[in-house]
């Protein structure tokens, strides 16, 4: 049974950058599925962060690109996010979730149970 | 990309019929099967409902439906119960660059 975990710093200072970690259990990443990062601020509804594969390959969502880094670490069997420059409004849950395809267009079929992450100085 | 646009909330008596709609355009839920459906209950990560347009994962209750017409996608929920109380949004895969797009939401209640 395939289990995500999220863990992360909680308390981030504006400008700084968030480092966010997705463990995954019961499956190893390095044998194939896209895996994803998803953010819901408080009281407001899901944004697609970015995907990634276990080769490396990567789409992110424009609005975020310039400030994100999705990676993996296939040793751990844990894949990451990096959001730069964060301010008040990257304050949300963080969710790391699984595609249910070898492919970036399928659904997220398993997810972590989130992590918030607020900025604020 | 804009997000898909949902009603921002759906309600029904216990036992009814509820179908919530998604719509999009031709680049995303028009063009692509790639329509999937999340419930989401206060405090709780979402869990997929429907993919693929119309499919249910295992465990998933044969009460829930997905089905497509054009650009518009939509779940139906039937026999209504008190567990259906929740958030649900829509997403579909889109060939705009940003790949995934999550619909506004939908919040059901059951009078």
């Amino acid at each position: 049974q395939v289990q995500l975990q999220e863990s992360g710093p909680g308390l981030v200072k504006p400008s700084e950058t968030v480092s966010l970690t997705c463990a995954v259990s019961g499956y190893s990443i390095s044998s194939g599925y896209y895996w994803g990062w998803i953010r819901q601020p408080p009281g407001k509804g899901l944004e697609w962060i970015g995907s990634m594969y276990h080769s490396g390959r990567t789409y992110y969502n424009p609005s975020l690109k310039s400030r994100v880094t999705i990676s993996v670490d296939t040793s751990k069997n844990q894949f990451s996010l990096k959001l730069s420059s964060v301010t008040a409004a990257d304050t949300a849950v963080y969710y790391c979730a699984k595609h249910r395809t070898h492919h970036s267009a399928g659904a997220f079929d398993i997810w972590g149970q989130g992590t918030m992450v607020t900025v604020s100085s | 990309q804009s997000a898909l646009t949902q009603p921002a909330s759906v309600s029904g008596s216990p036992g009814q019929s509820i179908t919530i709609s998604c719509t999009g355009t031709s680049s995303d839920v028009g063009g692509y099967n790639y329509v999937s459906w999340y419930q989401q209950h206060p405090g709780k990560a979402p869990k997929l409902m429907i993919y693929d347009v119309s499919n249910r994962p295992s465990g998933v209750s044969n009460r829930f439906s997905g089905s497509k017409s054009g650009n518009t996608a939509s779940l139906t929920i039937s026999g209504l119960q008190a567990e259906d109380e929740a958030d649900y949004y829509c997403s579909s895969y889109t060939s705009s660059s940003t790949v995934h797009v999550f619909g506004t939401g939908t919040k059901v209640t059951v009078l």
